[in-house]
Protein backbone atom coordinates (compact mmCIF):
# COMPACT_ATOMS: atom_id res chain seq x y z
CA UNK A 1 0.00 0.00 0.00
CA UNK A 2 1.29 3.49 -0.94
CA UNK A 3 1.94 5.85 2.17
CA UNK A 4 1.16 8.80 2.30
CA UNK A 5 2.50 11.72 -0.26
CA UNK A 6 3.38 15.14 -0.31
CA UNK A 7 4.12 17.64 -3.37
CA UNK A 8 6.30 19.55 -3.57
CA UNK A 9 8.36 18.37 -1.50
CA UNK A 10 10.21 21.63 -1.33
CA UNK A 11 9.58 25.38 -2.42
CA UNK A 12 10.64 28.97 -2.59
CA UNK A 13 8.35 31.40 -2.59
CA UNK A 14 8.20 35.52 -2.02
CA UNK A 15 6.33 37.64 0.50
CA UNK A 16 3.15 38.40 -0.52
CA UNK A 17 2.88 35.79 -2.86
CA UNK A 18 0.54 32.39 -2.33
CA UNK A 19 1.04 29.21 -1.89
CA UNK A 20 -0.95 25.57 -2.30
CA UNK A 21 0.61 22.31 -1.27
CA UNK A 22 -0.57 18.94 -2.08
CA UNK A 23 -1.17 15.89 -0.10
CA UNK A 24 -2.33 12.14 -0.83
CA UNK A 25 -3.09 10.31 1.58
CA UNK A 26 -3.02 6.26 1.98
CA UNK A 27 -5.75 4.66 0.00
CA UNK A 28 -8.86 4.43 1.89
CA UNK A 29 -8.40 6.72 4.58
CA UNK A 30 -10.66 9.88 4.74
CA UNK A 31 -9.29 12.01 7.35
CA UNK A 32 -6.38 13.84 6.58
CA UNK A 33 -4.73 16.79 9.20
CA UNK A 34 -2.38 19.41 8.37
CA UNK A 35 0.47 20.29 10.84
CA UNK A 36 3.16 22.97 10.49
CA UNK A 37 6.68 22.57 11.97
CA UNK A 38 8.75 25.35 13.14
CA UNK A 39 12.22 24.94 14.78
CA UNK A 40 10.90 27.58 17.78
CA UNK A 41 7.37 26.53 17.85
CA UNK A 42 7.51 22.66 16.78
CA UNK A 43 4.30 20.88 15.69
CA UNK A 44 1.49 22.49 15.58
CA UNK A 45 -1.96 22.19 14.07
CA UNK A 46 -3.26 23.21 11.40
CA UNK A 47 -6.89 21.57 10.54
CA UNK A 48 -8.43 18.23 9.97
CA UNK A 49 -10.46 17.29 7.45
CA UNK A 50 -12.60 14.67 6.85
CA UNK A 51 -14.77 13.20 4.42
CA UNK A 52 -14.68 16.84 2.62
CA UNK A 53 -15.50 18.92 6.07
CA UNK A 54 -13.54 20.61 7.59
CA UNK A 55 -13.61 18.85 11.10
CA UNK A 56 -11.28 21.04 13.70
CA UNK A 57 -9.07 24.09 13.28
CA UNK A 58 -6.05 24.89 14.80
CA UNK A 59 -4.76 28.69 15.52
CA UNK A 60 -3.70 30.14 12.80
CA UNK A 61 -4.41 33.46 10.88
CA UNK A 62 -7.43 32.79 7.82
CA UNK A 63 -4.45 33.24 5.51
CA UNK A 64 -3.90 29.56 6.43
CA UNK A 65 -6.86 27.26 4.67
CA UNK A 66 -7.13 23.78 2.80
CA UNK A 67 -9.88 21.81 1.21
CA UNK A 68 -10.47 18.09 0.89
CA UNK A 69 -11.70 16.62 -2.56
CA UNK A 70 -13.88 13.66 -2.80
CA UNK A 71 -11.19 10.61 -3.37
CA UNK A 72 -9.60 12.02 0.34
CA UNK A 73 -6.88 13.93 -1.30
CA UNK A 74 -6.37 17.46 0.27
CA UNK A 75 -5.35 20.43 -0.24
CA UNK A 76 -3.54 23.75 2.08
CA UNK A 77 -3.18 27.00 1.03
CA UNK A 78 -1.37 29.75 2.17
CA UNK A 79 -1.94 33.43 1.26
CA UNK A 80 0.04 36.61 1.38
CA UNK A 81 3.28 34.67 2.49
CA UNK A 82 5.55 36.52 5.06
CA UNK A 83 8.88 34.89 6.14
CA UNK A 84 7.30 33.52 9.31
CA UNK A 85 5.22 31.12 7.23
CA UNK A 86 8.80 29.05 6.28
CA UNK A 87 8.25 25.68 7.80
CA UNK A 88 7.76 21.84 7.02
CA UNK A 89 4.35 21.06 6.32
CA UNK A 90 3.41 17.79 7.33
CA UNK A 91 0.04 16.02 6.39
CA UNK A 92 -0.48 13.02 7.95
CA UNK A 93 -3.47 10.61 7.26
CA UNK A 94 -5.86 8.11 9.31
CA UNK A 95 -9.15 5.82 8.90
CA UNK A 96 -10.74 8.36 11.13
CA UNK A 97 -10.41 11.04 13.29
CA UNK A 98 -7.14 11.90 15.08
CA UNK A 99 -7.34 9.54 17.76
CA UNK A 100 -6.63 7.02 15.49
CA UNK A 101 -3.23 5.90 14.20
CA UNK A 102 -1.64 8.75 11.65
CA UNK A 103 0.71 8.15 8.54
CA UNK A 104 2.70 10.70 8.50
CA UNK A 105 3.81 11.59 4.63
CA UNK A 106 7.53 13.29 4.32
CA UNK A 107 6.33 17.11 4.23
CA UNK A 108 6.46 20.29 1.98
CA UNK A 109 9.55 22.15 3.19
CA UNK A 110 8.40 26.19 2.06
CA UNK A 111 10.70 28.74 2.10
CA UNK A 112 9.61 32.53 2.36
CA UNK A 113 12.56 34.87 1.27
CA UNK B 1 2.98 26.31 30.59
CA UNK B 2 3.02 24.16 27.75
CA UNK B 3 0.05 21.72 28.27
CA UNK B 4 2.61 18.64 26.91
CA UNK B 5 5.96 18.70 28.71
CA UNK B 6 9.05 16.45 27.76
CA UNK B 7 11.77 15.74 29.39
CA UNK B 8 14.91 15.64 28.98
CA UNK B 9 15.13 17.86 26.15
CA UNK B 10 18.34 16.08 24.81
CA UNK B 11 19.47 12.98 25.71
CA UNK B 12 23.11 11.23 24.38
CA UNK B 13 24.12 7.94 25.49
CA UNK B 14 26.11 4.90 24.47
CA UNK B 15 25.35 1.96 22.45
CA UNK B 16 23.30 -0.51 24.63
CA UNK B 17 22.09 2.08 27.15
CA UNK B 18 17.99 2.02 28.50
CA UNK B 19 16.77 5.15 27.72
CA UNK B 20 13.60 6.08 28.94
CA UNK B 21 11.99 9.45 27.53
CA UNK B 22 9.20 11.12 29.99
CA UNK B 23 5.77 13.05 29.22
CA UNK B 24 3.30 14.60 30.92
CA UNK B 25 0.10 16.41 29.86
CA UNK B 26 -2.20 18.79 32.18
CA UNK B 27 -5.57 18.31 30.44
CA UNK B 28 -7.73 15.55 29.75
CA UNK B 29 -6.76 13.64 26.29
CA UNK B 30 -9.00 10.43 24.90
CA UNK B 31 -5.13 9.35 23.47
CA UNK B 32 -1.44 10.15 23.32
CA UNK B 33 1.29 9.01 20.61
CA UNK B 34 5.05 8.91 20.99
CA UNK B 35 6.33 9.74 17.39
CA UNK B 36 9.84 9.24 16.19
CA UNK B 37 11.52 12.29 13.41
CA UNK B 38 14.64 11.43 11.73
CA UNK B 39 16.69 14.15 10.55
CA UNK B 40 14.78 15.08 7.67
CA UNK B 41 11.54 15.59 8.43
CA UNK B 42 10.03 12.46 8.17
CA UNK B 43 7.75 11.52 11.04
CA UNK B 44 7.08 7.72 12.11
CA UNK B 45 4.40 6.95 14.42
CA UNK B 46 5.54 4.40 17.17
CA UNK B 47 3.03 4.55 19.80
CA UNK B 48 -1.18 5.16 19.92
CA UNK B 49 -2.26 4.48 23.47
CA UNK B 50 -5.04 5.46 26.14
CA UNK B 51 -3.95 3.15 29.22
CA UNK B 52 -1.58 0.67 29.81
CA UNK B 53 2.23 -0.64 28.48
CA UNK B 54 2.21 -1.70 24.50
CA UNK B 55 5.59 -2.82 23.43
CA UNK B 56 7.46 -3.47 19.97
CA UNK B 57 10.64 -5.23 19.61
CA UNK B 58 12.90 -2.50 21.63
CA UNK B 59 10.58 0.30 22.46
CA UNK B 60 8.17 0.12 25.33
CA UNK B 61 5.34 2.74 25.76
CA UNK B 62 3.61 3.21 28.97
CA UNK B 63 0.93 5.50 30.49
CA UNK B 64 -0.77 6.16 33.80
CA UNK B 65 -3.59 8.11 33.04
CA UNK B 66 -4.58 9.08 36.57
CA UNK B 67 -0.95 10.68 37.06
CA UNK B 68 -1.44 12.05 33.23
CA UNK B 69 2.20 10.86 32.44
CA UNK B 70 3.47 8.44 29.83
CA UNK B 71 7.20 7.56 29.26
CA UNK B 72 8.84 5.75 26.24
CA UNK B 73 11.60 2.91 26.98
CA UNK B 74 13.94 1.51 24.30
CA UNK B 75 16.17 -1.00 25.62
CA UNK B 76 19.62 -2.21 23.69
CA UNK B 77 19.62 1.75 22.11
CA UNK B 78 21.35 1.81 18.97
CA UNK B 79 22.86 4.24 16.65
CA UNK B 80 20.17 4.46 14.14
CA UNK B 81 17.56 5.19 17.52
CA UNK B 82 19.21 8.23 17.27
CA UNK B 83 16.23 11.19 16.21
CA UNK B 84 14.14 13.00 18.08
CA UNK B 85 10.95 11.22 20.06
CA UNK B 86 7.64 13.50 20.01
CA UNK B 87 5.23 12.97 22.73
CA UNK B 88 1.52 14.26 21.48
CA UNK B 89 -1.83 14.27 22.58
CA UNK B 90 -5.31 13.94 21.96
CA UNK B 91 -7.75 16.84 23.12
CA UNK B 92 -11.58 17.43 21.75
CA UNK B 93 -9.90 16.33 18.34
CA UNK B 94 -6.94 17.87 18.24
CA UNK B 95 -3.39 16.88 18.55
CA UNK B 96 -0.88 19.33 20.93
CA UNK B 97 2.71 18.25 20.41
CA UNK B 98 5.58 18.38 22.76
CA UNK B 99 8.67 20.03 22.20
CA UNK B 100 10.92 16.37 21.58
CA UNK B 101 13.25 14.87 22.85
CA UNK B 102 16.43 14.93 20.93
CA UNK B 103 18.24 11.60 21.44
CA UNK B 104 21.77 10.61 20.26
CA UNK B 105 23.40 7.28 20.54
CA UNK B 106 27.14 6.80 20.53
CA UNK B 107 28.61 3.89 18.95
Amino acid sequence: KAGVTQTPRYLIKTRGQQVTLSCSPISGHRSVSWYQQTPGQGLQFLFEYFSETQRNKGNFPGRFSGRQFSNSRSEMNVSTLELGDSALYLCASSHRVPSYEQYFGPGTRLTVT
Amino acid sequence: KNEVEQSPQNLTAQEGEFITINCSYSVGISALHWLQQHPGGGIVSLFMLSSGKKKHGRLIATINIQEKHSSLHITASHPRDSAVYICAVDRDDKIIFGKGTRLHILP
